[in-house]
């Protein structure tokens, strides 16, 4: 069957480390991963688009991977802020103009 | 444009009853999807539209579930016969572009609660 799996539990850091959240599936061939925040109550916001043939992108603080062999991406913020604190979803679209979600990881930075 | 607007923000309906949710996606987009969030869980698929096409729809999405995007503009999500399991947050999104990969704009969700 096909699954997109996030860490299930929360992650706690302490401010100023790096948190990395990790996104693996199962059963896809997505063309392109995006990574979206939550907060509680309110719709996902767009973070990061990184494509089949990419490794790696930045954006100021935020990096993600992706490795489509391993069928697996790594969310990374450094200098983790309490301000960070949130649900981080990964969303991989097919080609086909459709987003599938992941489950979700809430991070919590500890100040 | 202040982005996607969901209406009602919350809705509270008795078993049986027809629910209705509107969403008017950011001017020009051309596509616009709909999504079922519950606790704990991912935005869950439901359908989605280029311009007023209806491209695909979830097969999880039973027959009591129906959405329209006349015009191309707004859409309407309509639930007949609502039942306890279908209490969840609903979210729209919309997307400019029809290239694959372009990021979706969200709105913040119609709650329903089904009592």
């Amino acid at each position: 069957s096909q699954k997109i799996e996030q860490n299930s539990e929360a992650l706690n850091i302490q401010e100023g480390k790096t948190a990395t959240l990790t996104c693996n599936y199962t059963n896809y061939s997505p063309a392109y991963l995006q990574w979206y925040r939550q907060d509680p109550g309110r719709g996902p916001v767009f973070l990061l688009l990184i494509r089949e043939n990419e490794k790696e992108k930045r954006k100021e603080r935020l990096k993600v991977t992706f490795d489509t062999t391993l069928k697996q991406s790594l969310f990374h913020i450094t200098a983790s802020q309490p301000a960070d604190s949130a649900t981080y979803l990964c969303a991989l679209e097919l080609g086909t103009y459709k987003y599938i979600f992941g489950t979700g990881t809430r991070l919590k930075v500890l100040a | 444009d202040t982005g996607v607007s969901q209406n009602p923000r919350h809705k509270i309906t008795k078993r049986g009853q027809n629910v209705t949710f509107r969403c008017d996606p950011i001017s020009e987009h051309n596509r616009l999807y709909w999504y079922r969030q519950t606790l704990g869980q991912g935005p869950e698929f439901l359908t989605y539209f280029q311009n007023e096409a209806q491209l695909e729809k979830s097969r999880l999405l039973s027959d009591r579930f129906s959405a329209e995007r006349p015009k191309g503009s707004f859409s309407t999500l309509e639930i007949q016969r609502t039942e306890q399991g279908d209490s969840a947050m609903y979210l729209c999104a919309s997307s400019p572009s029809s290239d694959p990969g372009t990021e979706a704009f969200f709105g913040q969700g119609t709650r329903l609660t089904v009592v």
